[in-house]
């Protein structure tokens, strides 16, 4: 059972672009809602992260669209560079659910030069 | 990779062997999460452990024990390794172990058993 789905699981956009990556979960405990970046033969990283009271986070070319009512949310990678060509996990935790992240499925993106 | 060290990095094993991975971190933290990585299931967790001889199951535990008898390094155990656990694993760790609290993850062991 997963419960937290990602959307795509793979693209490909041209360097200037934007990259958009969507997540949608079931848990309504959920509280914390982070977004993870892996490079090939690494571990992941945290990139950046969201709690719903916030509708939008931004750092840097990075944004999280967070939409609490769907149980939706989404990263927007602006101004998409070749060095942003990575695997991006969403995930999602809450106290309710033992602090335990529970993750996407993963989105593969290439920038391409 | 934050103070996270994983050995081996690379193991191959034949089905029904015991396989033993270590995750060492050099942070002091609480919490140690170990995860396996497979193509279109991101990362799962296995077990987790909240203090030294502390541990819970994770969404995947059949299959694997953890032992934490010091608190920089936390042993994932297959006792009798089958194809299906062929993956990538990675140790995560926490200092708080809160919702917002960052996990570090280090950098993983690919583990192919044949």
């Amino acid at each position: 059972q997963q419960q937290v789905k990602q959307s795509p699981q793979s693209l490909i956009v041209q360097k200037g672009g934007i990259s958009i990556i969507n997540c949608a979960y079931e848990n309504t405990a959920f509280d914390y809602f982070p977004w993870y970046q892996q490079f090939p033969g690494k571990g992941p990283a945290l990139l950046i992260a969201i709690r719903p009271d916030v509708s939008e986070k931004k750092e840097g070319r990075f944004t999280i669209s967070f939409n609490k009512s769907a149980k939706q949310f989404s990263l927007h990678i602006m101004d998409s560079q070749p060095g942003d060509s990575a695997t991006y996990f969403c995930a999602a935790r809450g106290e309710a659910a033992g602090n335990k992240l529970t993750f996407g499925g993963g989105t593969r993106v290439l920038v391409k030069p | 990779d934050a103070g996270i060290t994983q050995s081996p990095r690379h193991k191959v094993t034949e089905t029904g062997t015991p396989v033993t991975l270590r995750c060492h971190q050099t942070e002091n933290h609480r919490y140690m999460y170990w995860y396996r990585q497979d193509p279109g299931h991101g990362l799962r967790l296995i077990h987790y452990s909240y203090g030294v001889k502390d541990t819970d199951k994770g969404e995947v535990s059949d299959g694997y024990s953890v032992s934490r008898s010091k608190t920089e390094d936390f042993l994932l155990t297959l006792e009798s390794a089958t194809s299906s656990q062929t993956s990538v694993y990675f140790c995560a760790i926490s200092l708080a172990g809160t919702s917002t609290d960052t996990q570090y993850f280090g950098p993983g062991t690919r583990l192919t058993v044949l």
